[in-house]
């Protein structure tokens, strides 16, 4: 069971978009529309951003947004803000009820 | 508003047994599976495994065969036990939880604080 890859560090200037992807495999990404996304800041709780692929709990900001096709699920933020600078990570539904972690992402807000 | 408080020793030796257990605070305790997952200091997250009310469990099969959950419904508590550790189990562990039905059935929507456990000589 290898964690879904993500790319190391993405960066964006405050107001724009940035996509994170989660790549996995057809035997978690890619069968089930059940990735969920945790925002982490440095020595915090993870927080869920999203669910099921692209459900927002209540409280989290419309500005999160999730996506899926194939094998890779997407994490947008849009209007990116200062407090968006965080690690982030997907979470995949695998066989045999068991779930597996995407690598994360650092997020930085130039 | 519900919370989940977790406690454990942070401080072991190889090979010995690493146990951890997290309480629910204000809210119910069936309904749930009860989550633990854990982050090496400076990488990523790893799902451990999960055990419900009723004691039903599922475990990441890579710790399976070292990691035992148990709860105890009567104080809304369960518990996390991983037999002889080694430097790799070094991390934060975090209890979370997952619902069982309805929406939020695939994602972990509360968490714990965390805890550090280091296991050195």
């Amino acid at each position: 069971q290898s964690a879904p890859a993500q790319p190391a560090s993405v960066s964006g200037s405050p107001g724009q978009s940035i996509t994170i992807s989660c790549t996995g495999t057809s035997s978690d990404v890619g069968s089930y529309n059940l990735v969920s996304w945790y925002q982490q800041h440095p020595g915090k709780a993870p927080k869920l951003l999203i669910y099921e692929g692209n459900k927002r709990p209540s409280g989290v900001s419309y500005r999160f947004s999730g996506s899926r096709s194939g094998n890779t699920a997407s994490l947008t933020i849009s209007g990116l803000q200062a407090e968006d600078e965080a690690d982030y990570y997907c979470c995949s539904y695998a066989h045999l009820n068991s779930y597996v972690f995407g690598t994360g992402t650092k997020v930085t807000v130039l | 508003q519900v919370q989940l408080q977790q406690w454990g020793a942070g401080l072991l030796k190889p090979s010995q047994t690493l146990s951890l257990t997290c309480a629910v605070h204000g809210g119910s305790f069936s309904g749930y599976f009860w989550t633990w997952i854990r982050q090496p200091p400076g990488r990523g997250l790893e799902w451990i495994g999960e055990i419900n009310h009723s004691g039903t469990t599922n475990y990441n099969p890579s710790l399976k065969g070292r990691v035992t959950f148990s709860v105890a419904t009567s104080s809304n508590q369960f518990s996390l036990s991983l037999t002889s550790v080694a430097a790799a189990d070094t991390a934060v562990y975090y209890c979370a939880r997952r619902r069982i039905s309805g929406i939020l059935i695939n994602a972990f929507d509360l968490w714990g604080q965390g805890t550090m456990v280091t296991v050195s000589s």
